[in-house]
């Protein structure tokens, strides 16, 4: 079955700062990459996806990169800021309607 | 439109005993999956239902089992329950299933003494 696999688990960065999570999968099938954001006390949110037959998607701040060859794919936060300080889950889906996600990075962004 | 809500919010329970946690879906959404979080372990998938069906699982044991509703509400089950169970169990909605938006809940903190 799929497995992912996320780093770093922790990251602290100044506020400005540009951030990366990176996240390796292991099933050449899945097509599907998501990342979900999870503040403190709350629920996951998704903040951005990508499918396969994409190698970049931006969102003002925010832009994810697909690897499909080395099957990594990374998440980039640009100048950052306090309110980005939250635990960011990667996560890939094969298409049988199994969402597997990584274990977390837990991001702090310093004034 | 409502969000996803879970009840219980929060349940105390004793190794052995079983526990049943409900979630409503948003309106309209046929698919709902089930996470159990810990710390360190992030998400970790145990099933998800599609109009009534169970369309995949994680590797969890049998002990944990769910079902959904014609409406689409879902109830997932732990019988016999072990300390190692404690845990944020958080459901999630979505249309179609999970390559589309997931809708969290806000989760179930279940805490086995």
């Amino acid at each position: 079955g799929e497995n992912v696999e996320q780093h770093p688990s922790t990251l602290s960065v100044q506020e400005g700062d540009s951030a990366v999570i990176k996240c390796t999968y292991s099933d050449s099938a899945s097509n599907y990459f998501p990342w979900y954001k999870q503040e403190l006390g709350k629920r996951p949110q998704l903040i951005i996806d990508i499918r396969s037959n994409v190698g970049e998607k931006k969102d003002q701040r925010i832009a994810v990169t697909l690897n499909k060859t080395a099957k990594h794919f990374s998440l980039h936060i640009t100048e950052t800021q306090p309110e980005d300080s939250a635990v960011y889950f990667c996560a890939a889906s094969d298409g049988t309607d199994k969402l597997i996600f990584g274990t977390g990075t837990r991001l702090q962004v310093f004034p | 439109k409502a969000g996803v809500t879970q009840t219980p919010r929060y349940l105390i329970k004793t190794r052995g005993q079983q526990v049943t946690l409900s979630c409503s879906p948003i309106s309209g959404h046929r698919s709902v999956s089930w996470y159990q979080q810990t710390p360190g372990q992030g998400l970790q998938f145990l099933f998800e239902y599609f109009s009534e069906t169970q369309r995949n699982k994680g590797n969890f044991p049998g002990r944990f089992s769910g079902r959904q509703f014609s409406n689409s509400r879902s109830e997932m089950n732990v019988s016999t329950l072990e300390l190692g169970d404690s845990a944020l169990y958080l459901c999630a909605s979505s249309g179609q299933g999970q390559q589309e938006t997931q809708y969290f809940g806000p989760g179930t903190r279940l805490l086995v003494l």
